[in-house]
C-alpha cells in the first residue's frame, strides 16, 4: 500500500501558485520523498525528489516539513499544460548492485488549471 | 535521444490467450521496471530487471513473466490472459546513480482482453 495521502483533486487558477500536499507520517529515515506527475493518455514524468531538505528545479520546488512528516510540491507558475495527476511517493533510496527501490503509487491529487 | 519506447501502443486479446509486450529503454538505462495500471488507479510494480535479471517482483502472479535483453530492452508476458488483466502496461527505464534516480517512462501499451 501507498505510504502516502494526497487529496483526491485541487483546482488552481492559470498564472498561481499551485501548492499540491502530501502526508506521510510513517516515512522512515532512509526514504525520499519523489513526486510525479501524469497527463493524460500519458506514462508518469519525474518532477522532483529530496530527503529533508527543500529542492527546486526548473518544474517545481519540494518543501518538505522538519519532522519530515509531511511535504508541499509548488508548480510556481501553473499553466494549462500542468493540469495532470500528481503523485506523492516515499521510497528507499536506490542501492548499487540493482537493487532500485521500486515505486508504490497511490491514488494521487487531480490537479485542474482553469483559465 | 529517444526516450522510452513501447509496442504495441494497443493489442485486444481474447481470454486464456497469451501476449508479448516490448520495451526498448532510454539510451544509456540498464534498468528496466514493468507497472500496471487499471483505469482510474495509480500505477501497480509488476517486476525489475537489471543485468538481464528480474531483481524485485510486486503482488503479481506467475502468469506475468520478464525478460530482459543484452542491450537492456525487455519483454513482459503474460499468459492465459484473464478480463482483469486489461489495463495500460507502463514500462519505465533508469539508471543508477550516486544522486539516485528517476525512472522515465513509456508511453504505454493498452491491453484490452474480451
Amino acid at each position: 500500500d501507498a505510504k502516502t495521502t494526497q487529496p483526491p483533486s485541487m483546482d488552481c487558477a492559470e498564472g498561481r501558485a499551485a501548492n499540491l500536499p502530501c502526508n506521510h507520517s510513517t516515512i522512515s529515515g532512509n526514504e525520499y520523498v519523489y513526486w510525479y506527475r501524469q497527463i493524460h493518455s500519458q506514462g508518469p514524468q519525474y518532477i522532483i525528489h529530496g530527503l529533508k531538505n527543500n529542492e527546486t528545479n526548473e518544474m517545481a520546488s519540494l518543501i518538505i516539513t522538519e519532522d519530515r512528516k509531511s511535504s508541499t510540491l509548488i508548480l510556481p507558475h501553473a499553466t494549462l499544460r500542468d493540469t495532470a495527476v500528481y503523485y506523492c511517493i516515499v521510497r528507499v533510496a536506490p542501492n548499487y548492485g540493482g537493487s532500485q527501490g521500486n515505486l508504490i503509487f497511490g491514488k494521487g491529487t487531480k490537479l485542474s488549471v482553469k483559465p | 535521444d529517444a526516450g522510452v519506447t513501447q509496442s504495441p501502443t494497443h493489442l485486444i486479446k481474447t481470454r486464456g490467450q497469451q501476449v508479448t509486450l516490448r520495451c526498448s529503454p532510454k539510451s544509456g538505462h540498464d534498468t528496466v521496471s514493468w507497472y500496471q495500471q487499471a483505469l482510474g488507479q495509480g500505477p501497480q510494480f509488476i517486476f525489475q530487471y537489471y543485468e538481464e535479471e528480474e531483481r524485485q517482483r510486486g503482488n503479481f502472479p506467475d502468469r506475468f513473466s520478464g525478460h530482459q535483453f543484452p542491450n537492456y530492452s525487455s519483454e513482459l508476458n503474460v499468459n492465459a490472459l484473464l478480463l482483469g488483466d486489461s489495463a495500460l502496461y507502463l514500462c519505465a527505464s533508469s539508471f543508477l546513480t550516486g544522486a539516485g534516480d528517476e525512472q522515465f517512462f513509456g508511453p504505454g501499451t493498452r491491453l484490452t482482453v474480451l
